[in-house]
């Protein structure tokens, strides 16, 4: 079965600070996908990232970094210098190349950013 | 592109009444997807298509969710009856074949609840 943890409910932190979100998986799959989406006030889902099972490679894209590590299973986010927009749920997915796109979301992470 | 666009944005009905989401993929995706989001369970996968044709339906809860896509442009979730436990957010996404591990849009959602 495939199942995708985020053991931090809710995390807060004031502006400017370093913030990691956890994220473990399980899957029986050689090949599969990690997603991590963004769900701002709003409501709507916004897509952040894809990694596959195959480049573990770790990315950078501005204040946002991950951390993909197979021999954990995990695939952590970090927020640098975290801003008051930053302030989401963050949820990770997961898609096994059998289930040709399902996702599997974790329950997600609640950040709140103070000023 | 005008992205995944759902309707109606929010929706307020009684119990017992008959509830139609509707959703229109981004033109070229032939993946479509709809979730459902709420506190208890999260996001859960309902039900999927390709090319029209559902694929997975093992997580629509009941009989009273049906899901159809007449066209490549157009796909509907019905609940008849509606109950109060079927108060949620529900999301519609589409992705491309061959590109489904991408990452898929999803549209805003619809606010449904059953009173």
């Amino acid at each position: 079965a495939q199942k995708v943890t985020q053991a931090q409910t809710e995390i807060s932190v004031v502006e400017k600070e370093d913030v990691t979100l956890d994220c473990v998986y399980e899957t029986r799959d050689t090949t599969y996908y990690l997603f991590w989406y963004k769900q701002p006030p709003s409501g709507e889902l916004v897509f952040l990232i894809r990694r596959n099972s195959f480049d573990e490679q770790n990315e950078i894209s501005g204040r946002y970094s991950w951390n993909f590590q197979k021999s954990t299973s995990s695939f952590n986010f970090t927020i640098t210098a975290s801003q008051v927009v930053d302030s989401a749920v963050y949820f990770c997915a997961l898609s096994g190349s059998s289930n040709t796109g399902k996702l599997i979301f974790g329950q997600g992470t609640t950040l709140q950013v103070k000023p | 592109d005008a992205g995944v666009i759902q309707s109606p944005r929010h929706e307020v009905t009684e119990m017992g009444q008959e509830v139609t989401l509707r959703c229109k993929p981004i033109s070229g995706h032939d993946y479509l997807f709809w979730y459902r989001q709420t506190m208890m369970r999260g996001l859960e996968l309902l039900i999927y298509f390709n090319n029209n044709v559902p694929i997975d339906d093992s997580g629509m809860p009941e009989d009273r969710f049906s899901a159809k896509m007449p066209n490549a442009s157009f796909s509907t979730l019905k609940i008849q009856p509606s109950e109060p436990r079927d108060s949620a957010v529900y999301f519609c996404a589409s992705s491309y074949a061959g590109e489904a591990n991408y990452g898929y849009t999803f549209g805003s959602g619809t606010r449904l609840t059953v009173v």
